[in-house]
C-alpha cells in the first residue's frame, strides 16, 4: 500500500522558468493538500483539492501559483516565472473522509525546489 | 514549546532519558490534535493522535498529553534513541476542516 507519492524529489530552476509539482495520493484518499516550508520554519498552508475542484486555496500567492487535481492523474501545482524566494520544500498531503470531517493527513517525501 | 521564528526551539537528551516536548496550541475549539516527526530531509511522518474528549493516548514508546484548559499538547517519547532524532511538530484541527501546524522542536539524542 503506497503511501503519498511525490516527484521530483528535487527540482532546478533558472528565474524565469516554469516549476511543476506532481502529487500521487494514498490510494482511496480523495483530498490533496499542499505545504510550503523554509527551512527551521513550520509547514504553511497553500491549498486544499479534491477531484476537479479547489475547496481552499487560502494560502496560495495571489499570481504565478495554481494547483490542480484532475479527474484522473496526480495533482500538480505549478509555479510560473519562479523567482530566488520561490526556493522551499513543497509538501503534499493527503486524507480520507469520513463524513464531513477530514481525518489525519499523510505527508509525502516532499519536492525540494532551488531557483538559482 | 512551540515558535514561528526563524530559529526553533531545541532539546536535547542523554540516549536512553525520557524526553518531553511541549505545543501551545491557539483555538479552544480544537477538537483533534495530531503529533508529528520530521527527519531531516523527509516529509512529516504521523506519530500519534488525541481527540478532544481524551486526556491521554499512549502509543509504542510516545505518550500524549492534552489540557484543554491551558491549551496545552505534550509528546512524551520514552527512552530516548539516536534514531528518534528530528523536528517534532503538533498540529490542531478545528472547525471540522482547518488544521494548523505549529513550527515544532528540535529534538537531539546524544548518545
Amino acid at each position: 500500500n503506497a503511501g503519498v507519492m511525490q516527484n521530483p524529489r528535487h527540482l532546478v530552476r533558472r528565474r524565469g522558468q516554469e516549476a511543476r509539482l506532481r502529487c500521487s495520493p494514498m490510494k482511496g484518499h480523495s483530498h490533496v493538500y499542499w505545504y510550503r516550508q523554509l527551512p527551521e520554519e513550520g509547514l504553511k498552508f497553500m491549498v486544499y483539492l479534491q477531484k476537479e475542484n479547489i475547496i481552499d486555496e487560502s494560502g496560495m500567492p495571489k499570481e504565478r501559483f495554481s494547483a490542480e487535481f484532475p479527474k484522473e492523474g496526480p495533482s500538480i501545482l505549478r509555479i510560473q516565472q519562479v523567482v530566488r524566494g520561490d526556493s522551499a520544500a513543497y509538501f503534499c498531503a493527503s486524507s480520507p473522509e469520513q463524513g464531513v470531517i477530514r481525518e489525519t493527513q499523510y505527508f509525502g517525501p516532499g519536492t525540494r525546489l532551488l531557483v538559482l | 514549546g512551540e515558535s514561528v521564528g526563524l530559529h526553533l526551539p531545541t532539546l536535547s537528551v542523554q540516549e536512553g532519558d525520557n524526553s518531553i516536548i511541549n505545543c501551545a496550541y491557539s483555538n479552544s475549539a480544537s477538537d483533534y490534535f495530531i503529533w508529528y516527526k520530521q527527519e531531516s530531509g523527509k516529509g512529516p511522518q504521523f506519530i500519534i493522535d488525541i481527540r478532544s474528549n481524551m486526556d491521554k493516548r499512549q502509543g509504542q514508546r510516545v505518550t500524549v498529553l492534552l489540557n484543554k484548559t491551558v491549551k496545552h499538547l505534550s509528546l512524551q517519547i520514552a527512552a530516548t534513541q539516536p534514531g528518534d532524532s528530528a523536528v517534532y511538530f503538533c498540529a490542531e484541527r478545528y472547525n471540522n476542516n482547518d488544521m494548523r501546524f505549529g513550527a515544532g522542536t528540535r529534538l537531539t539524542v546524544k548518545p
